[in-house]
């Protein structure tokens, strides 16, 4: 168990849906990570929140957007959601640039 | 850019054999090194990191990686794999606060 919790594990939706994934980051780590999993992409980094603040953005859709509450925990949303949206999220915590500790997952069907 | 490379995308061995991992990573400034493992149906979990000093780091179970600058490489090595090896590794770097992974490489480890 690496401390890193996400909810829900799994999502079924349908296209044109949104939903919200969310994340609680190991007690501590103020850095929260967000990466998408898929068989053909590999893990794509989406985006790096610290203390709130949007740090880093990788390969994230204007579909998607992200935040950080002041207590920490991390909100994932995907909106107009297509079948490529399909995939494991995973987020991770971390203190700076140490290791980071990544949660179980969400697995995200869209039918 | 910041990028990663890793040279094999599925390697199959028979038990007892030995292993060597190809990552190559490019980026201009300083950099942490990280090799991750996820077990068939979990989370990535952290094998080993290196942030400065010894080029040769240990991780758990085994592993070593040795980090050579002039050639931006970090490659994952094994001695003698066992077949609770079976695993997709991942090479990653984290500079300037943006983390990148690579494309994984699946490992199957015959009995």
């Amino acid at each position: 168990d690496s401390g890193v919790t996400q909810t829900p594990k799994h999502l079924i939706t349908a296209t044109g849906q949104r939903v919200t994934l969310r994340c609680s980051p190991r007690s501590g780590d103020l850095s929260v990570y967000w990466y998408q999993q898929s068989l053909d992409q590999g893990l794509q980094f989406l985006i790096q929140y610290y203390n709130g603040e949007e740090r880093a953005k990788g390969n994230i859709l204007e579909r998607f957007s992200a935040q950080q509450f002041p207590d920490l925990h991390s909100e994932l949303n995907l909106s107009s959601l297509e079948l490529g949206d399909s995939a494991l999220y995973f987020c991770a915590s971390s203190v700076g640039q140490n290791e980071q500790f990544f949660g179980p997952g969400t697995r995200l069907t869209v039918l | 850019a910041q990028s990663v490379s890793q040279h094999n995308h599925h390697v199959i061995l028979s038990e007892a054999a030995s292993l060597e991992l190809g990552c190559n990573y490019s980026y201009g400034g300083t950099v942490n090194l990280f090799w991750y493992v996820q077990y068939p149906g979990q989370h990535l979990q952290l094998l080993l990191k290196y942030f400065s000093g010894d080029p040769l780091v240990k991780g758990i179970k085994g592993f070593e990686a040795e980090f050579i600058k002039s050639k931006f490489s970090f490659n994952l090595r094994k001695p003698s794999v066992q077949w609770s090896d079976t695993a997709e590794y991942f090479c990653a770097v984290i500079g300037a606060g943006k983390s990148t992974f690579g494309d994984g490489t699946t490992l199957t480890v015959k009995p």
